[in-house]
């Protein structure tokens, strides 16, 4: 499978603290991004790293790419209460027999942060 | 600019019947994609259309359909249904000139199959 793969599942921390998580993947890839999604709705995107970049910023928001690992980490710093929700990873792989580029999400890492 | 929007924001349907849900993207965006997220599977990709043409489709049975018209506004229908059907839907949108970059998506339609 293609799919991205979060790491932790679920993540509990308090406020102020900073939160990691973590993407692999199988395949290589364009682009990667990563979307947050409050309960039960829709997906927010939040920060897309090309394959030939290392990192990128976004406020309080960092994102590393590491494609020898096939590995991407989102970090949050200083996170607060209202940063709870489920963050995913999706991936852009274009296959190699031709075709159109798809979009895969990863299971997400929930993110609980307390008051 | 107006987000996406999903219609109906919640249906219930029993087994065997049919369900056609509807989307509308943002404007100028061509690309919608379907998706169907459940606790177990998580995110799953049903289709893409693009100019109303499906560009790519996932790994769901035939039951599962879409179209998209010339204002870009995209349905998808299941027939059929079945218990499994139960799930968040959600469309997303994108200008997708060039691969794959930011999605927008709806707030989703979430369907309960009895």
């Amino acid at each position: 499978s293609q799919q991205g793969e979060e790491d932790p599942q679920a993540l509990s921390i308090q406020e102020g603290e900073n939160a990691t998580m973590n993407c692999s993947y199988k395949t290589s890839i364009n682009n990667l991004q990563w979307y947050r999604q409050n309960s039960g709705r829709g997906l927010v995107h939040l920060i897309l790293i090309r394959s030939n970049e290392r990192e990128k910023h976004s406020g309080r928001l960092r994102v590393t790419l590491d494609t020898s690992k096939k590995s991407s980490s989102l970090l949050i710093t200083a996170s607060r209460a209202a940063d709870t929700a489920s963050y995913f990873c999706a991936t852009v792989h274009r296959p190699s027999q031709g075709g159109s580029e798809k979009l895969v999400f990863g299971k997400g890492t929930k993110l609980t942060v307390n008051p | 600019k107006a987000g996406v929007t999903q219609t109906p924001r919640y249906l219930i349907k029993t087994r065997g019947q049919q369900v056609t849900l509807s989307c509308s993207p943002i404007s100028g965006h061509r690309s919608v994609s379907w998706y169907q997220q459940t606790p177990g599977q998580g995110l799953q990709f049903l289709f893409e259309y693009f100019s109303e043409t499906q560009r790519n489709k996932g790994n769901f049975p035939g039951r599962f359909s879409g179209r998209q018209f010339s204002n870009s506004r995209s349905e998808m229908n299941v027939s059929t249904l079945e218990l499994g059907d139960s799930a968040l839907y959600l469309c997303a949108s994108s200008l997708r000139d060039r691969g794959y970059n930011e999605q927008f998506f709806g707030p989703g339609t979430r369907l309960t199959v009895l």
